[in-house]
């Protein structure tokens, strides 16, 4: 079945530094990507998308490619701030019509120090 | 972006007990709602898809006699925990999609955290 494998947290970075997380997938079609997020204490909240190769979604500083040839869809951001600290949780969608569940990744716990 | 929104956000109860969890789609209609179920520091599973006007369609391994669903409108959906014990204490989640947003993008509410003592 459809898998989504992130790297494992938590990752501590300190305030302006450079972020990737990388994420993996492992899908039969051509899923959509999605990473969300989740701050302490609330739901997820849908940080950026793409939907086909070559895409890159892009949303708040952070940037993911979606990557066919390499299965990858990896999170970046060049200068993270003490409020991007929360889990990050890679995502796909394997028909693409938002009426199949989500398969997610375990998430990765980000820690932004001053 | 669309709206889901759960009812409580926290709920405390006795073993024993049965809890109900709201799950509303406040500004669109859904014929699908999922439920997740989230527990500390692990990733989200998939419990359940809740469709409209019929039964729940549960994943292996959730007992449908234990968590009931009903999605009985078009922006609701139920999940009710039958004689809770401690072990299902965890944090439930649950997502719709908005038929008028985009095709593959699905809304989540901010979570139930359910302690069973």
């Amino acid at each position: 079945g459809d898998s989504v494998t992130q790297m494992e947290g938590p990752v501590t970075l300190s305030e302006e530094a450079f972020l990737t997380i990388n994420c993996t997938y492992t899908a039969t079609g051509y899923p959509s990507l999605f990473w969300y997020v989740q701050y302490p204490g609330e739901g997820l909240q849908l940080l950026l998308k793409a939907t086909k190769a070559d895409d890159k979604g892009s949303n708040k500083g952070f940037e993911a490619t979606y990557r066919k040839e390499t299965t990858s869809f990896h999170l970046e951001k060049g200068s993270v701030q003490v409020s991007d600290s929360a889990v990050y949780f890679c995502a796909l969608s394997e028909e693409g019509s938002g009426n199949t569940p989500l398969v997610f990744g375990k998430g990765t716990r980000l820690s932004v120090i001053a | 972006g669309a709206v889901v929104s759960q009812h409580p956000s926290r709920v405390i109860c006795k073993s024993g007990t049965s809890v109900k969890i709201e799950c509303r789609s406040l500004d669109f209609q859904a014929t699908t709602m999922f439920w997740y179920r989230q527990f500390p520091k692990q990733s989200l599973m998939l419990m359940a898809t809740s469709n409209e006007g019929s039964k729940a369609t549960y994943e292996q391994g959730v007992e449908k006699d234990k968590f009931l669903i009903n999605h009985a409108s078009l922006t609701l959906s139920t999940l009710t925990v039958t004689s809770a014990h401690p072990e299902d204490s965890s944090f439930y989640i649950c997502s719709a999609r908005d038929p008028g947003g985009a095709s593959d993008t699905q809304y989540f509410g901010p979570g139930t955290r359910l302690t069973v003592l």
